[in-house]
């Protein structure tokens, strides 16, 4: 119930194109969506975050979809470039109740734009 | 505006000694959570601290690893007779703390442990 499973493993995608990841919980307390971009031999940079209470938040050419009611949410990066190249990981994480922020990971996309 | 530092960068050890990682927070941030990046894994949650705390320590092995936050200076994961298992991205986020209760979590760089 603590899994956030995230998919695909691995995406191409050619410049100028939309990258789309997509992640999926099970338990319904968590009430923070992050996003986190990696580069090879640095630390994990928050990229965007949503709470449960809105559908979409977009930053830039960054977006994410939250549908509670199937418990997924998804990145899309519009207008890919090769600077995106990275590892993106969804998390997820509860606070309310006494619970302690921990972040919960998904397993991490490698994400390769082509130029 | 410095971010969060962890020192040192990498860290290389024999089989049976001891290893010590350090991790400053960002200023102004009093929450600090540790998490472990294995060879072609995600990040696994070890322990969360405030200063002088151990608040959530349910994701650390029960043996060997131990880790505090003092009241002055960095935080610190100490990791007692290394394996081989041992190595990997070791990753410190700081958080701050607001009465509105804020989430996010701002991540080092890492220090990347090999055991040998």
């Amino acid at each position: 119930q603590q899994q956030v499973k995230q998919s695909p493993q691995s995406l191409i995608v050619q410049k100028g194109g939309i990258s789309i990841i997509n992640c999926a919980y099970e338990n319904t307390a968590f009430d923070y969506f992050p996003w986190y971009q990696q580069f090879p031999g640095k630390g994990p940079a928050l990229l965007i975050a949503i709470r449960p209470d809105v559908s979409e938040k977009k930053e830039g050419r960054f977006t994410i979809s939250f549908n509670k009611s199937a418990k997924q949410f998804s990145l899309h990066i519009m207008d890919s470039q090769p600077g995106d190249s990275a590892t993106y990981f969804c998390a997820a994480s509860r606070k309310g109740g006494g619970a302690t922020n921990k972040l919960i990971f998904g397993t991490g996309t490698l994400l390769a734009v082509q130029p | 505006n410095a971010g969060v530092m962890q020192n040192p960068r990498h860290l290389v050890r024999r089989r049976g000694q001891e290893a010590r990682l350090r991790c400053s927070p960002m200023k102004g941030h009093s929450h600090v959570y540790w998490y472990r990046q294995l060879p072609e894994e995600g990040l696994k949650f070890m322990v969360y601290l405030q200063k002088e705390n151990i608040i959530d320590e349910s994701g650390m092995p029960k043996e060997r690893f131990s880790a505090e936050f003092p009241k002055e200076g960095p935080s610190i994961l100490r990791i007692q007779q290394v394996v081989r298992g041992d190595s990997a991205a070791y990753f410190c986020a700081s958080s701050p703390f607001t009465t509105s209760g804020s989430y996010e979590q701002y991540f080092g760089p890492g220090t990347r442990l090999t055991v040998t």
